[in-house]
């Protein structure tokens, strides 16, 4: 059973380019959650994500941040038009569709540079 | 709102001495805590979890942590630390079983061991 897989590992944009993060859950999990790394610091809560719903996005930068879930392939994580700001690692992380506490699985994170 | 504090960033250990991370919680109702690990551009294991079981936690690699409700904290501690020990390590609070993975980290603490 594969873990979470996130890719890129690496991504390098320009800035004002749109950055895709992709996140494949590992196998029947259908909770995914997205966390931001900046450096130095502590992860911090994005977005958290069912198939095809977005329950909780309390973290999300209100501009240029999107996530997806979609019914058939990864968790799409989009950062449009992004600033040397975005920086940063992105981890996904997955969990079983059950009620409550379960353990999250982390993905091997995204490391952006935006130059 | 939970917020979870660790009180060193960087701690320095001798192989085979006593590892001690420490980390302080403030929540309104009994939390659920954790301890992760992440080694130089990985991801993220889970080392141990408190669930309002047994106040001492049991985890991976030697490593046990224990709740003090009174003091609010849940230290990790290792009896003897191997070079394989160094990364850096998070604290974790999740408020309730309802909120499930999305999960509030403390700014972390490197850990460096020397031979």
């Amino acid at each position: 059973n594969a873990g979470v897989m996130q890719n890129p590992r690496h991504l390098v944009r320009r800035r004002g380019q749109e950055a895709r993060l992709r996140c494949s859950p590992m196998k029947g999990h259908s909770h995914v959650y997205w966390y931001r790394q900046l450096p130095e610091e502590g992860l911090k809560f994005m977005v958290y994500l069912q198939k095809e719903n977005i329950i909780d996005e309390s973290g999300m930068p209100k501009e240029r941040f999107s996530a997806e879930f979609p019914k058939e392939g990864p968790s799409i994580l989009r950062i449009q038009q992004v600033v040397r700001g975005d920086s940063a690692a992105y981890f996904c992380a997955s969990s079983p569709p059950m009620e409550g506490q379960t353990e999250a699985f982390f993905g091997q994170g995204t490391r952006l540079t935006v130059v | 709102a939970q917020s979870v504090t660790q009180l060193d960033s960087h701690v320095s250990v001798s192989e085979g001495a006593l590892v001690l991370l420490r980390c302080n919680y403030s929540s309104s109702v009994p939390p659920y805590l954790f301890w992760y690990v992440q080694y130089p551009n990985q991801g993220l294991q889970l080392l141990l979890k408190y669930t309002s079981a047994a106040t001492l936690v049991k985890g991976i690699n030697g490593f046990e942590a224990e709740f003090k409700k009174s003091e609010t904290s849940f230290h990790l501690t290792k009896p003897s630390a191997h070079m394989s020990d160094a990364a850096e390590y998070f604290c974790v609070v999740s408020p309730n079983k309802a909120a499930g993975n999305k999960l509030t980290f403390g700014g972390g603490t490197r850990v460096l061991v020397k031979p």
